[in-house]
């Protein structure tokens, strides 16, 4: 149980454009989606906490009107990378919440989606 | 302030022998720490937690809360055991992670 996935896993797109990633959580429903972005050996860094129905959280130093969350449902929430420049260009990966309780602890996460811009 | 430090970026080791990944945090409330492993072309995954104090895949590791430390031990390392770990402090709301370490097992 428990399982996360995204899509697309891959994603090539032009400079300027924008692009949307899906994280869905499969067989439960996540109340809270966290995502991520992994740079090259450099560590997991949290972007926004998506909470269902509401407004996600983004970290300090995320730009709110560029990667914009949406978390409509229960078991989806999306990522769109808005105007992207090739410095988005990253490994961008999703985690769901399990426990129901708003805990950062109990988290699975998706396969991930690489990104490149050009 | 609120960081997970892991000193060692690649780890080599030959199999059989054993393994200490190091991980380090700096929190001002009582800490929750995870160790997370990825495999190559693998999603990540939770290894272990403090708060459960079990042993996964041969893996152990203690929360020191004087030398705010959560290092990772295995006495015989395996193959298998090769991937990426990161070691996470869970706070009231978010998980912080470390740069992560590369373990690597040689036959």
């Amino acid at each position: 149980g428990a399982v996360v996935s995204q899509h697309p896993s891959r994603v090539i797109c032009k400079s300027g454009t924008s692009v949307k990633i899906e994280c869905r959580s499969l067989d439960f429903q996540a109340t809270t989606m966290f995502w991520y972005r992994q740079f090259p050996k450099k560590s997991l860094m949290l972007m926004a906490t998506s909470n269902e129905g509401s407004k996600a959280t983004y970290e300090q130093g995320v730009e709110k009107d560029k990667f914009l969350i949406n978390h409509a449902s229960l078991t989806l929430s999306t990522l769109t990378v808005t105007s992207a420049h090739p410095e988005d260009s990253s490994f961008y990966i999703c985690s769901a919440d399990t426990s129901g309780l708003q805990s950062s602890y109990e988290q699975y996460f998706g396969p991930g989606t690489r990104l490149t811009v050009t | 302030a609120q960081r997970v430090t892991q000193p060692e970026k690649l780890l080599s080791v030959f199999k059989g022998a054993p393994v200490e990944l190091k991980c380090n945090y700096s929190y001002s409330g009582s800490p929750e720490l995870f160790w997370y492993v990825q495999y190559s072309r693998q999603r990540l995954q939770l290894l272990l937690r403090h708060i459960s104090r079990e042993s996964i895949k041969g893996f152990t590791a203690d929360l020191n809360k004087g030398e705010t430390s959560f290092h990772l031990k295995k006495p015989f390392a395996q193959e298998e055991d090769s991937a990426m770990y990161y070691c996470a402090l869970g706070t009231s709301d978010k998980l912080i992670f470390g740069t992560g370490t590369r373990l690597q097992v040689f036959p």
